[in-house]
This record gives C-alpha cells, sequence and structure tokens, in this order.
C-alpha cells in the first residue's frame, strides 16, 4: 500500500463549484504540505502544516484553504473553483526528526476547472 | 530567497547517448540541501537523490550521476546510456535549513528528457 494516498486522482468540474481533495499518509511524518504543479512552471507551495495545530501559507495560498484533521490527514479545499486552478496538485510529507527533512510525495490529483 | 534555475527546457537524445541536466541554485545560506526527482509519464515524483551542502562528493548510482560544485552553485545530474525509459521531466529542488520556520522545497521549473530510439 502507498504511503501517501490522495484522493480523488482526478477530477473535473465546473467554476463556482467547491472542491476537496485530500490527503492521508501512513507514515507517521508530522509535516505535510500541498503543492500544485502547473507546466513550465514547476511545483510550486500551497499550504502547509508542522503538526495538526500548525497551518502555514505558502507561495500561492490564494484561492485555497487547508484543514489538519488528523496527523495523518489533510485537505486541500477550493472554495469556488476557478479555471487557473486547472492543475496537478501533490500532498507530500516529511518528518521533523530528519535533518534533511526529505518529502514524500503523493501520487497527484489532477483537477480540471471547466 | 532562495531560488533553483533550470536552463534546459526540453532535452531531446537518442537511445545510449549520455546527457546532462543542468541546475544552478541561489541561496544565503550556509547548510542547505539539494534534491533531483524525476517525473515519469504517469506522473508521480520519484526521489532520486539528496546532497547536503558539506558534501562536495560527488555520486554515482549505476547510470546515474551526480556532480555538485558549491563555487558554481551547481548540481548537475548525468544519464550514461540513456534509455527510453528515462523519458521524463526531471525536477532539482533546494531545501535550506534556515528559513524562518520553512521547511520547504523549492523547486526549478523542470527539464523535460525525451529519449528516442
Amino acid at each position: 500500500d502507498a504511503d501517501v494516498t490522495q484522493t480523488p486522482r482526478n477530477r473535473i468540474t465546473k467554476t463556482g463549484k467547491r472542491i476537496m481533495l485530500e490527503c492521508s499518509q501512513t507514515k507517521g511524518h508530522d509535516r505535510m504540505y500541498w503543492y500544485r504543479q502547473d507546466p513550465g512552471l514547476g511545483l510550486r507551495l500551497i499550504y502547509y502544516s508542522f503538526d495538526v495545530k500548525d497551518i502555514n501559507k505558502g507561495e500561492i495560498s490564494d484561492g485555497y484553504s487547508v484543514s489538519r484533521q488528523a496527523q495523518a490527514k489533510f485537505s486541500l479545499s477550493l472554495e469556488s473553483a476557478i479555471p487557473n486552478q486547472t492543475a496537478l496538485y501533490f500532498c507530500a510529507t516529511s518528518d521533523s526528526g530528519q535533518d534533511y527533512n526529505e518529502q514524500f510525495f503523493g501520487p497527484g490529483t489532477r483537477l480540471t476547472v471547466l | 530567497a532562495q531560488k533553483v534555475t533550470q536552463a534546459q527546457t526540453e532535452i531531446s537524445v537518442v537511445e545510449k547517448e549520455d546527457v546532462t541536466l543542468d541546475c544552478v541554485y541561489e541561496t544565503r545560506d550556509t547548510t542547505y540541501y539539494l534534491f533531483w526527482y524525476k517525473q515519469p509519464p504517469s506522473g508521480e515524483l520519484v526521489f532520486l537523490i539528496r546532497r547536503n551542502s558539506f558534501d562536495e562528493q560527488n555520486e554515482i548510482s549505476g547510470r546515474y550521476s551526480w556532480n555538485f560544485q558549491k563555487s558554481t552553485s551547481s548540481f548537475n545530474f548525468t544519464i550514461t546510456a540513456s534509455q527510453v525509459v528515462d523519458s521524463a521531466v526531471y525536477f532539482c529542488a533546494l531545501r535550506t535549513v534556515y528559513t524562518g520556520t520553512a521547511s520547504k522545497l523549492t523547486f526549478g521549473t523542470g527539464t523535460r528528457l525525451q529519449v528516442t530510439l
């Protein structure tokens, strides 16, 4: 079984709809992250969480919100989706106990907003 | 601020050719980590290597090798005798240690490698 899972894997929605992307991990890591990937732009950080009570904005948080329901779960919401939020979304986890803090990525969620 | 530049947007080679993917980074921190990830057509991100700023030894893993040079702020990746299965987008990433509370990775924009028969 995968250590970091994302649901759904693919989603097509319409402008104005509320969408939630979910991420679960079994690695026991305390830190979790949401990134989006756009062609030619690499991955950009949306939000990150260092523990259940710690949520921080990344470089492109406008239009998004998150919820850390438990150490193992970190959800990303688009309150009112717009077409330029069409992208590939990745969840990642890392262990604060590791100095190098390698991040482990989920398989990605491909979101299309029409 | 930290930045990672992968100037090569796309590279095409014929199988068995050697290919080098360039990565140049910027940071004011003296302690940092550099990473390479592979993203095959299936979309997932596959971790390839991690290197810390105090270890300038080059590394070889099978057909893959990495050349880390602090003097030029570069962490280049070479694939020897490329294969079609190497076709993917490759990302270089930087994590500095002392960036406030952030433990985030800064990614380059990626280099798409196409290996043909």
